[in-house]
């Protein structure tokens, strides 16, 4: 079974630009959630979608969105970059979703804004 | 007090030894308990989850909960140079966020 594949691997965006990452979940996951991970803050949970609706979200800035497609693949966008954005973003997915199923991580992309 | 609390460490262990990780939590109603293995550069790989009061062993690995005292434990038996690496605890917190929360992680050295 293929795992969950994220594209790119590694961005390099200037402050002001937006970004659009992109997530294929694991067949028949149909939970697939978000995650920003730095070395100050750790992995802090972005948002979730579950059959194209967004079920939870985390404490981060508008600026942070997400949608589900039907066929569940996944994509975050991040406007108006600034430098903070720098950081490796996570795609998981998972069963159930909502913490009751473990979560499947992709390799991440790793955003660079200078 | 932190949501979900782990020693940084790094935790030094000789090849061949017990180490054991561990984590605490802010929320008694939590459900959920899971251990994530995470190497340099990489994305976190799950080790093991855990839902009920006691332990649940997998090979080398046991993961020990205690809900009355709100911490989650991992046991790692026989440890090998490969498992330095920094572990992380995931809670899904009885907070009503729905998803789950992580520490920032213990790194493990083995010591050949």
């Amino acid at each position: 079974k293929a795992g969950v594949t994220q594209t790119p691997r590694y961005l390099i965006k200037t402050r002001g630009q937006q970004v659009t990452l992109s997530c294929s979940p694991i067949s028949g996951h149909r939970s697939v959630s978000w995650y920003q991970q730095t070395p100050g803050q750790g992995l802090q949970f972005l948002f979730e979608y579950f059959s194209e609706t967004q079920r939870n979200k985390g404490n981060f800035p508008g600026r942070f969105s997400g949608r589900q497609f039907s066929n569940s693949r996944s994509e975050m966008n991040v406007s108006t970059l600034e430098l903070g954005d720098s950081a490796l973003y996570l795609c998981a997915s998972s069963s159930f979703g909502e913490g009751n199923s473990p979560l499947h991580f992709g390799n991440g992309t790793r955003l660079t804004v200078t | 007090q932190k949501e979900v609390e782990q020693n940084s460490g790094p935790l030094s262990v000789p090849e061949g030894a017990i180490a054991s990780l561990n984590c605490t939590y802010s929320d008694r109603g939590s459900q959920s308990f899971f251990w994530y293995r995470q190497y340099s550069g990489k994305s976190p790989e799950l080790i093991m989850f855990i839902y009920s009061n006691g332990d649940k062993e997998d090979g080398r690995f046991t993961a020990q909960l205690n809900k009355a005292s709100q911490y989650v434990s991992l046991l790692i038996r026989d440890s090998q140079p490969s498992d330095s690496a920094t572990y992380l605890c995931a809670v899904n917190l009885d907070t009503g966020r729905r998803a789950l929360t992580f520490g920032s992680g213990t790194r493990l050295q083995v010591q050949p």
